[in-house]
């Protein structure tokens, strides 16, 4: 266990559709990851927050969005899904900002768009 | 840019096999090099790491030797185990980017 939780742990959705997905991170860290891992992509870094504050942006979707609450806890919001949005979105957390800092993963949330 | 090449899987080995997985890098400056697993329907998890050229990072049977002459850092483990099945990924941090640039990932079977 990382101590990183997501919920939900799977979320079927039609087209169109919007979701939100949540992430607490383990206790103590500031620093929050969101990932796509699709079959055909690998694993790609969405976005990053660190103590409330966007930090690094990857190859996110403009229908999509995150943030990260006063608690640290962070949503990722998916909007006019796709059937290619379907895939398991990971977060991540790790204590700082360091480029040797561990991430911990939680188990992710795996999205089905029909 | 930074980037990860990782040999294509599936491997697939009996138990007690000698297990290898390549895996090459092109970074900026001096990378920190990560191996991450991925055990079936969990999300990933640290392996082993190595910061600084020549580093050997090791766990639980797994090593990987950081080398910077060939820009490689290969996941060896001695004596493979059923428990190892899993999905290896190899990544980087660099160029002052604390973002790790991953590879495609290895899937590993093993047999009994």
């Amino acid at each position: 266990d990382s101590g990183v939780t997501q919920t939900p742990k799977h979320l079927i959705t039609a087209t169109g559709q919007r979701v939100t997905l949540r992430c607490s991170p383990r206790s103590g860290d500031l620093s929050v990851y969101w990932y796509q891992q699709s079959l055909d992509q690998g694993l790609q870094f969405l976005i990053q927050y660190y103590n409330g504050e966007e930090r690094a942006k990857g190859n996110i979707l403009e229908r999509f969005s995150a943030q990260q609450f006063p608690d640290l806890h962070s949503e990722l919001n998916l909007s006019s899904l796709e059937l290619g949005d379907s895939a398991l979105y990971f977060c991540a957390s790790s204590v700082a900002l360091g480029v040797n800092d561990e991430q911990f993963f939680g188990p992710g949330t795996r999205l089905t768009v029909l | 840019g930074n980037s990860v090449t990782q040999m294509e899987g599936p491997v697939t080995l009996s138990e007690e096999a000698f297990l290898t997985i390549n895996c090459t890098y092109t970074a900026t400056g001096y990378p920190s090099l990560f191996w991450y697993v991925q055990y079936p329907g969990e999300g990933l998890q640290l392996l082993l790491k190595a910061t600084k050229a020549d580093d050997k990072g090791s766990n639980k049977g797994f090593e990987a030797t950081y080398r910077k002459e060939t820009t490689s850092f290969h996941l060896e483990k001695g004596s493979v185990q059923v428990s190892d099945s899993a999905v290896y990924f190899c990544a980087l941090s660099a160029g002052g980017s604390y973002i790790p640039t991953f590879g495609r990932g290895t899937s590993l079977i093993v047999h009994p």
